[in-house]
């Protein structure tokens, strides 16, 4: 079966410092990765999707990038975190279970606060 | 742009039947979402429609109408264990792939 891991659970990082959050999948091969955040009290914020090695695409401008440097691993990262980072960061992965059904499962989440 | 709209709360009784809909006005749509959240935790996967009409699944059923840019989510039998947020979501074609977008979400609270 597939499983997805994210860590840290929980981060506090002060204004201005790096940010670095992973998450690996298991189970299954070139699946297709989301970086999702949701700030308090709001919808899940799509950032970044990957199709494959090395393949981002970016869906908000904003401070982050992310980067997939394996198969099954998805960084996301930011130089100098702003307040507004503060959220719960979700990865996901997809896959395809037939013709055009797709389903997404999420990891368990980092929760970030900037101060 | 994509319009993805849901009831932001809604309140049942155990036991009773409740409805979550969903309207969107989208392009690229290939099919449609629900998940479930508990407070403080993350989103699991429901239910996924492509075709028109209603899909079961135990006590959570999903209907779909493509022509009317609408889905609901029925729950059945509820329990307390159902007090959730439920977020609908929308998959959008973009460059070969497949994007889930998503609505706010709705609160439901089941009460005794």
């Amino acid at each position: 079966s597939q499983t997805i891991h994210q860590w840290p659970a929980t981060l506090v990082q002060p204004v201005g410092s790096p940010l670095s959050l992973e998450c690996t999948v298991e189970g299954t091969s070139n699946p297709n990765l989301y970086w999702y955040r949701q700030a308090a009290g709001r919808g899940l914020q799509l950032l970044f999707y990957s199709v494959g090695i090395g393949q981002i695409s970016s869906e908000v401008p904003q401070n982050l990038s992310a980067s997939r440097p394996q198969d099954r691993q998805f960084i996301l990262s930011s130089k100098k975190l702003l307040l507004s980072d503060s959220g719960f960061y979700l990865c996901a992965w997809s896959v395809r279970v037939g013709t055009d059904t797709y389903e997404q499962y999420f990891g368990p989440g980092t929760r970030l606060t900037v101060t | 742009g994509q319009n993805i709209d849901q009831p932001t709360e809604m309140t049942a009784t155990e036991g009773a039947i409740v409805q979550i809909n969903c309207t969107y006005q989208t392009s690229g749509f290939n099919g449609l979402f629900w998940y479930q959240q508990h407070a403080g935790e993350a989103p699991t996967f429901l239910s996924y429609n492509v075709l028109d009409g209603l899909e079961e699944k135990g006590r959570f059923s999903s209907f779909l109408s493509r022509s009317k840019g609408y889905s609901y989510l029925l729950l059945k039998e509820l329990q307390m264990k159902d007090s959730a947020s439920y977020l609908c979501a929308v998959s959008l074609a973009s460059g070969g792939s497949y994007i889930p977008t998503f609505g706010r979400g709705t609160s439901l609270i089941v009460h005794p």
